[in-house]
């Protein structure tokens, strides 16, 4: 399975401090992708990277992808309340079929 | 655009009887998906379409379940007969891959809010 795993399982920081999650995954990706989920909603789109690519950033986000070690790294700066939700990287092969991991949840104390 | 719309958003119903979730995926997105949330298992990719054709059904759990798509603008996930333990929120969520020099390239996912389905 090229099923992504992320870690930690849940993490939770105090408003303004930069926020780590990583994402471990098995076999050989097109890309993978960050997605956030706010209590009782659908998943959102966060970020894309591709395989030959090592990072990007998107506004306050900002994310790193290691292939070699088949692993990527979500880092939130300067997080806010608002960022509290939970977090998941999605790795698509070359088809189609996406697969989530379980997803790290956040918690962003004001 | 509206996004992705699901219906209905809850629904309750008893063991054995039949549900059916509705999804309008978002207009030329040519890719369609089912997922499954629930604690203990996370998402899981149920089935995804192409142009109206199912492409991978192997996530569909068993013959109680059942997904159409009758055309690029409608798609059903179907569960007859409904028991407790497919109790979840169902997903759906659509995409539009990037195509260049003959290549395909996997896009992101637009999902819908969800249909949380109880099963007493």
């Amino acid at each position: 399975s090229q099923q992504g795993e992320e870690d930690p399982q849940a993490l939770s920081i105090q408003e303004g401090e930069n926020a780590t999650m990583n994402c471990s995954y098995k076999t050989s990706i097109n890309n993978l992708q960050w997605y956030r989920q706010n209590s009782g909603r659908g998943l959102v789109h966060l970020i894309l990277i591709r395989s030959n690519e090592r990072e990007k950033h998107s506004g306050r986000l900002r994310v790193t992808l290691d292939t070699s070690k088949k692993s990527s790294s979500l880092l939130i700066t300067a997080s806010r309340a608002a960022d509290t939700a939970s977090y998941f990287c999605a790795t698509a092969g070359y088809g189609q079929n996406f697969v989530f991991g379980p997803g790290t949840r956040l918690s962003v104390l004001p | 655009d509206a996004g992705v719309i699901q219906s209905p958003r809850h629904e309750v119903t008893e063991m054995g009887q039949e549900v059916t979730l509705r999804c309008k995926p978002i207009s030329g997105h040519d890719y369609l998906f089912w997922y499954r949330q629930t604690m203990m298992r996370g998402l899981e990719l149920l089935i995804y379409f192409n142009n109206n054709v199912p492409i991978d059904d192997s996530g569909m759990p068993e013959d109680r379940f059942s997904a159409k798509m009758p055309n690029a603008s409608f798609s059903t996930l179907k569960i007859q007969p409904s028991e407790p333990r497919d109790s979840a929120v169902y997903f759906c969520a659509s995409s539009l891959p990037s195509r260049k020099l003959g290549h395909l390239y996997t896009g992101e996912l637009f999902f819908g809010e969800g249909s949380r389905l109880t099963v007493l």
